[in-house]
C-alpha cells in the first residue's frame, strides 16, 4: 500500500501566484481531509469531504482557498492569489468507512510544504 | 468539544518505559481517547486509541482512569525513534471527523 500520496512535497513561490496542491488517498478510502500546520496554529483541520462531497469547508480561510475532490482517488487543494501567510506545511489525509472494527484512524501524507516569498 | 491537556515536553531514556499523561476532565461519556504522534518532518500517524478499558497494541498501551478523566499513553521500550510530539485528541462523536490536534508533548528520547 503506497499510503496518501502528495504533491509537490516543497513549493516555492511569489505572492500572487496560483498554487496548486495535489493528494490521491488510499485506495477505498472514502474520507478525505485537507489540514495546515503551522507553527502558531498547529494543525487545523482546512476542508473535509465523504465520498467526494464537501462535507465542512468551515475551516478554509478564506475565498483565496478552494478544494475539489473530483473523484475517489484525486483531491485538490488551490490557493489563488497566495500570500506570504499562507505558508505552512498541507497535510492530506484519508479515512476508510468508519464501522465495527475500523479503528476510524486518518493516515495522512507526508505534506507539502508552501512557502510564499 | 472535550479539551486535553498534556505537558509540553519530556525526556525520556532510551530502552525505558515513556508515560505520557493526558487531562481530558470534560470528556462525554461516548468520546473515545486518541493518540497520534507526529515525527518531524512528517504526517501525524496514528497509534491508539480507547473509550473506557485499556487498550494495547504492538506501538504502545493506553491506560485511561475509572472516572475517564485522564489517561496514560505508555511506549514499553522507548528507542530513538520515537522521538515526536505526541497528541492526545478527544474525538466528539457528533462531528467524529473533527480531530482537534493540540499542541501535544515534545517527546525526546535520549540514549
Amino acid at each position: 500500500d503506497a499510503g496518501v500520496i502528495q504533491s509537490p512535497r516543497h513549493e516555492v513561490t511569489e505572492m500572487g501566484q496560483e498554487v496548486t496542491l495535489r493528494c490521491k488517498p488510499i485506495s477505498g478510502h472514502n474520507s478525505l481531509f485537507w489540514y495546515r500546520q503551522t507553527m502558531m496554529r498547529g494543525l487545523e483541520l482546512l476542508i473535509y469531504f465523504n465520498n467526494n462531497v464537501p462535507i465542512d469547508d468551515s475551516g478554509m480561510p478564506e475565498d483565496r482557498f478552494s478544494a475539489k475532490m473530483p473523484n475517489a482517488s484525486f483531491s485538490t487543494l488551490k490557493i489563488q492569489p497566495s500570500e506570504p501567510r499562507d505558508s505552512a506545511v498541507y497535510f492530506c489525509a484519508s479515512r476508510g468507512t468508519s464501522g465495527r472494527g475500523n479503528t476510524g484512524e486518518l493516515f495522512f501524507g507526508e505534506g507539502s510544504r508552501l512557502t510564499v516569498l | 468539544d472535550a479539551k486535553t491537556t498534556q505537558p509540553p515536553s519530556m525526556d525520556c531514556a532510551e530502552g525505558r518505559a515513556a508515560n505520557l499523561p493526558c487531562n481530558h476532565s470534560t470528556i462525554s461519556g461516548n468520546e473515545y481517547v486518541y493518540w497520534y504522534r507526529q515525527i518531524h518532518s512528517q504526517g501525524p500517524q496514528y497509534i491508539i486509541h480507547g473509550l473506557k478499558n485499556n487498550e494495547t497494541n504492538e506501538m504502545a498501551s493506553l491506560i485511561i482512569t475509572e472516572d475517564r478523566k485522564s489517561s496514560t499513553l505508555i511506549l514499553p521500550h522507548a528507542t530513538l525513534r520515537d522521538t515526536a510530539v505526541y497528541y492526545c485528541i478527544v474525538r466528539p462523536l457528533a462531528n467524529d471527523y473533527k480531530l482537534s490536534f493540540g499542541a501535544g508533548t515534545t517527546v525526546t528520547v535520549r540514549a
